[in-house]
């Protein structure tokens, strides 16, 4: 089945950092969705993208959809310590049926010990 | 609004029994969904329904069975528990407007 890769799969964070992670695939997407995940708890939509090109903020958070459309970059800037989780990225594919996103492995972010 | 509910929190089974897992939402969303997130897995798509009365089979389906006879209730069910199907579960609804998918708190489920 299709897949996205997302990397990097992990990276530690200083407070004050800024943070990069992105997603790319083999196919077109047509809608990009990040989402974080606490422990324990389930997936928490961060930023949605639905157009080639857009690129959307969320507070300290960027997103941007690819003009390939086979690509999504999520940046995280000045991060502080409530950032730590993972982040999943997650397309839709062109034409596939609603709800059904193919979801990336996740990047896990962590605070520098 | 209570968004996506999910039933029971926990639970342990063993291998051999069945189960229902429960789902519901309050958004008047017409699809929903399923997965199991295990970990280095990601998220992996079980079975979905686009509404009341229809279902599908997603990438994962072995084992587990849908039906939505409404729109706020999506369960799933363990027709025969597999250590295998040890996971977190989580069920989703979809705003068809926007595709914008919204997750339940999710279900841990351990199979002996």
């Amino acid at each position: 089945g299709q897949q996205l890769n997302q990397s990097p799969q992990s990276m530690f964070i200083q407070e004050g950092e800024d943070v990069s992670m992105n997603c790319t695939s083999s196919s077109i997407f047509n809608t990009w969705l990040w989402y974080k995940q606490d422990p324990g708890e389930g997936p928490v939509l961060l930023i949605a993208l639905y157009k080639a090109g857009e690129l959307t903020s969320n507070g300290r958070l960027t997103a941007q959809f690819g003009i390939t459309r086979k690509d999504s970059f999520l940046n995280i800037s000045a991060s502080i310590p409530s950032d730590v989780g993972i982040y999943f990225c997650a397309g839709l594919n062109y034409g596939g049926s609603q709800g059904n996103l193919i979801f990336g492995k996740g990047t896990k972010l962590s605070v520098k010990p | 609004n209570a968004g996506v509910t999910q039933t029971p929190k926990f639970q342990v089974l063993k291998t051999g029994q069945s189960m229902t897992l429960q789902c519901a939402q309050d958004m008047n969303h017409e699809y929903m969904s399923w997965y199991r997130q295990d970990p280095g897995m990601g998220l992996r798509l079980i079975h979905y329904s686009v509404g009341a009365g229809i279902t599908d089979q997603g990438e994962v389906p072995n084992g587990y069975n849908v039906s939505r006879s409404t729109t706020e209730d999506f369960p799933l069910r363990l027709l025969s528990a597999a250590p295998s199907q040890t996971s977190v579960y989580f069920c989703a609804s979809t705003s068809g407007s926007r595709l914008t998918q919204y997750f339940g708190p999710g279900t841990r489920l351990t199979v002996l």
